[in-house]
This record gives C-alpha cells, sequence and structure tokens, in this order.
C-alpha cells in the first residue's frame, strides 16, 4: 500500500537553483522522512521530522510539515548536480508500526 | 544510526528456482522488520511485516506462500522467493526499526529471473 501523493513526479532545475518538493498522506502520523535514492542504489536518509515539529533544517535542507494539512515539503537550497536523485517521504502511521512511502520525486539538476 | 545489511546485494536465478534474501541487524536488536520491493521508476511497496518468533504479515496482494519470510532470531530476517518467474525480478530492500524512530534500511538486493 502506499501512503500518498508526492509532486512533482519529476523536476529539472539548474544547478544553483532551489528545488521544492511536494508530499500528502492519508493517514495521522507519528513522524515524516525524506529518503535520496541514486538510481538502481539503495536509500540514503535525509531528515526525520516528528508530528509535532513543523520545520526542521539541516544543511541545504529543509522540510516542513503540516497535520492539519497532511502535507510535507523537502526544499533544497542551492541545488548541485550531484542531487540528482529521486526523493521519497515516508510517513509512519499513528498507531501503527509500518513506514509508508510515497510515490517519490525524480529530480534532475543540470550542471 | 544503527547498520541493517542485506545479502546479496544482487542475485541472477534461473525461472523456477528459489531465491534467498538475508537481512541483518547489525548492532541492535530488531523485533520487527519490514520487506519492501521496487520496481524501475516506481516507489517502494511494502510486501510484509516480520515479526521475531512469529508469523509474518503480509500486504494485500502479496502471496505469502510465494514470498516466504522468517525471523528465526532478532537479528535476522529472511525473504525466499519461490519457484520465481521473471515477473519477480525486482529490487528487494529490508528495513528494521522502532515505532516513532528513523528505520534503518538495507541496502537492497536486486533479483534478475531469466
Amino acid at each position: 500500500s502506499q501512503q500518498g501523493e508526492e509532486d512533482p513526479q519529476a523536476l529539472s532545475i539548474q544547478e544553483g537553483e532551489n528545488a521544492t518538493m511536494n508530499c500528502s498522506y492519508k493517514t495521522s502520523i507519528n513522524n515524516l522522512q525524506w529518503y535520496r535514492q541514486n538510481s538502481g542504489r539503495g536509500l540514503v536518509h535525509l531528515i526525520l521530522i516528528r508530528s509535532n515539529e513543523r520545520e526542521k533544517h539541516s544543511g541545504r535542507l529543509r522540510v516542513t510539515l503540516d497535520t492539519s494539512k497532511k502535507s510535507s515539503s523537502l526544499l533544497i537550497t542551492a541545488s548541485r548536480a550531484a542531487d540528482t536523485a529521486s526523493y521519497f517521504c515516508a510517513t509512519d502511521e499513528m498507531g501503527g508500526f509500518k513506514t509508508i512511502f510515497g510515490a517519490g520525486t525524480r529530480l534532475f539538476v543540470k550542471a | 544510526g544503527a547498520v541493517v545489511s542485506q545479502h546479496p546485494s544482487w542475485v541472477i536465478c534461473k525461472s523456477g528456482t528459489s531465491v534467498k534474501i538475508e537481512c541483518r541487524s547489525l548492532d541492535f536488536q530488531a523485533t520487527t522488520m519490514f520487506w519492501y520491493r521496487q520496481f524501475p521508476k516506481q516507489s517502494l511497496m511494502l510486501m510484509a511485516t516480520s515479526n521475531e518468533g512469529s508469523k509474518a504479515t503480509y500486504e494485500q496482494g502479496v502471496e505469502k506462500d510465494k514470498f516466504l519470510i522468517n525471523h528465526a532470531s532478532l537479528t535476522l530476517s529472511t525473504l525466499t522467493v519461490t519457484s520465481a518467474h521473471p515477473e519477480d525480478s525486482s529490487f528487494y530492500i529490508c528495513s528494521a526499526g522502532t515505532s516513532g524512530d528513523e528505520a534503518f534500511f538495507g541496502q537492497g538486493t536486486r533479483l534478475t529471473v531469466v
């Protein structure tokens, strides 16, 4: 099963620009996580934001969470070609235990 | 963070044979592990939840007789793809974690059935 939608499905930007990806989910959650996946490789954990948090920063990453709208956004500032990857949000459902992934956004950063 | 090791990282098998994939938590005990499958250019789909010492819980549409899961210890879960067919070719990823915290993922296993 999949928790929700991500948009855009694909995003192409120039190096140095900011990239914003959005994620919506359906149920109440304990936390929301963002992951990066390079083509054909494993997942890299980027950031975890808990349900009682609204914003979190990590280096060039900024994540927001709006539990009233059941949505989150990931902002990558000053993007680099190396940021080219697929980005997934994943939620841990409240009262549950499993992590459910969104559809993902494929980001392409042109040098 | 905690380390989850998956083995093998890739495997090619003949149609009709079975393949076992191992998922180990190296520096922590995992009472629960999760198995995901990812087809090309798609997201990770949860297949089943593996609980130590009990039967796995499968997601809707996942054949439990085809994807055998065994969680014999607190550090090891195995997924066996039985009678594999080309349509089972996929990227299989396991994870382990605790509710409310970060889930730790293995590096994945690419299965190709020829």
